[in-house]
């Protein structure tokens, strides 16, 4: 099955500095890449996903970068504010089933005042 | 809409005990899933439905069971609770299979 890796697993910055959050993934098939934030005891809210057919989407103060040839796709917040601070997670899927959606591990996101 | 909703939020179980999770939504969505999430870890899914009366093995479907009488509702079985069932489990729907945005609240469950 499909293996995604993120890094790094804690982040800390600044406010109003820009935070970087890589993944991984292993399966070439691999379609849509959605991104979830999840703040401490609350249940994952997706915040933006991407389809493989476009390599950049941008929502506001968040944006997510994919690139398929290297098998790896990214989520940048600029301007982080201290309600940044969550665990994000990153997910790959090949859209052929719900069993075929996969989870990385989560980035600790700090954002200090 | 309340969304998708869960209960119980907590529940301490004994070894060898049985309990079910329960999962309703009020959005009319065929797509419904269990994960589970354990410290520091992202969600593995249990089981998942596509519609009433059909249900589908996720990546950790061993000791628990699922059924999906109607649209609404998802329950989750655990038989002969185990402490490696000790875990968060979140309840989910969807419009589209696989891009999931409605989330419950969660259920935390330890078992002794």
């Amino acid at each position: 099955g499909e293996n995604v890796e993120q890094h790094p697993s804690t982040l800390s910055v600044q406010e109003g500095d820009s935070a970087v959050i890589k993944c991984t993934y292993s399966d070439s098939a691999s379609n849509y890449f959605p991104w979830y934030k999840q703040e401490l005891g609350k249940r994952p809210q997706l915040i933006i996903d991407i389809r493989s057919n476009v390599g950049e989407k941008k929502d506001q103060r968040i944006a997510v970068t994919l690139n398929k040839t290297a098998k790896h796709f990214s989520l940048h917040i600029t301007e982080t504010q201290p309600e940044d601070s969550a665990v994000y997670f990153c997910a790959a899927s090949d859209q052929t089933g719900a069993n075929n959606l996969f989870f990385g591990t989560g980035t600790r996101l700090t954002v200090i005042p | 809409n309340a969304g998708v909703t869960q209960t119980p939020k907590f529940r301490i179980l004994k070894i060898g005990q049985s309990m079910t999770l329960q999962c309703t939504q009020d959005m009319n969505h065929n797509y419904m899933y269990w994960y589970r999430q354990d410290p520091g870890m992202g969600l593995k899914l249990i089981y998942y439905s596509v519609g009433a009366g059909i249900t589908d093995k996720g990546e950790v479907p061993n000791g628990y069971n699922v059924s999906r009488s109607t649209t609404e509702d998802f329950p989750l079985r655990l038989e002969l609770a185990a402490p490696s069932q000790t875990s968060v489990y979140f309840c989910a729907s969807s419009y589209i299979l696989d891009r999931i945005e409605y989330f419950g609240p969660g259920t935390r469950l330890t078992v002794t």
